[in-house]
């Protein structure tokens, strides 16, 4: 049974480029949320989907967009990128019901250059 | 708001030796979860223990311990005997139990420990 997975492991970006991660949640998990962890910071709450909708979402400006699909998988896209966007983006997925019961991802690291 | 606060940095010991990680937090939520989580070097965010407010009870697991005073806001996770696999960063974490917020992490700074051998 494959765990949360999440792609591209690492990334390079220029400033003012968009870039889109992706993650998979672990095997029947229907919710998915993501955080961003700068260097030497705990991580801090982007947003959540469920049933295709964005059900919370955290202090981040609207550069930040996500997307759930049907098979429940999601994208976290962000336009217009800063050098303070550079960070560890950690994907957590959960049942809905369940869902402070969360497995994280190994997460993506974003460098914006 | 919601806060949390590890207030130790970093902490270094020599295999063997027993240490405290201390995390204190502050909600205005009567009931809540708390969660402590170890990262190591891969980057993934693994689970150790989710206590629930109502729950004061505290809890041994193998070399883990968990001190949970609702009177301090505090939770605190010692670990028995260190190894140097235990070496991480550890998050501290509160999520509310019910409400909008449910199922939001709002995590502590972090505390990195290195166990030397």
């Amino acid at each position: 049974d494959a765990g949360v997975t999440q792609s591209p492991t690492h990334l390079i970006k220029t400033r003012g480029q968009q870039v889109t991660l992706r993650c998979s949640p672990k095997s029947g998990h229907d919710t998915v949320s993501w955080y961003q962890q700068a260097l030497g910071q705990g991580p801090q709450f982007i947003f959540q989907y469920y049933e295709e909708e964005e059900r919370q979402r955290g202090n981040f400006p609207d550069r930040f967009s996500g997307h759930q699909f049907p098979n429940y998988s999601s994208e976290l896209n962000v336009n217009a990128l800063l050098l303070g966007d550079s960070a560890l983006y950690l994907c957590a997925s959960s049942f809905w019901d369940r869902v402070t019961e969360a497995f994280f991802g190994q997460g993506t690291r974003l460098t914006v250059v | 708001a919601q806060k949390v606060t590890q207030a130790q940095t970093e902490i270094s010991v020599v295999e063997k030796e027993d240490v405290t990680l201390d995390c204190v937090y502050e909600t205005r939520d009567t009931t809540y979860y708390l969660f402590w989580y170890k990262q190591p070097p891969s980057g993934e965010l693994v689970f150790l223990i989710r206590r629930n407010s109502f729950d004061e009870q505290n809890e041994i697991s193998g070399r883990y311990s968990w001190n949970f005073q609702k009177s301090t806001s505090s939770f605190n996770f010692t670990i028995t005997a260190s190894q140097v696999v235990d070496s991480a960063v550890y998050f501290c974490a509160l999520s509310e139990a019910r409400g909008t917020s449910y199922g939001k992490l709002t995590f502590g700074q972090g505390t990195i420990l290195t166990v030397h051998p």
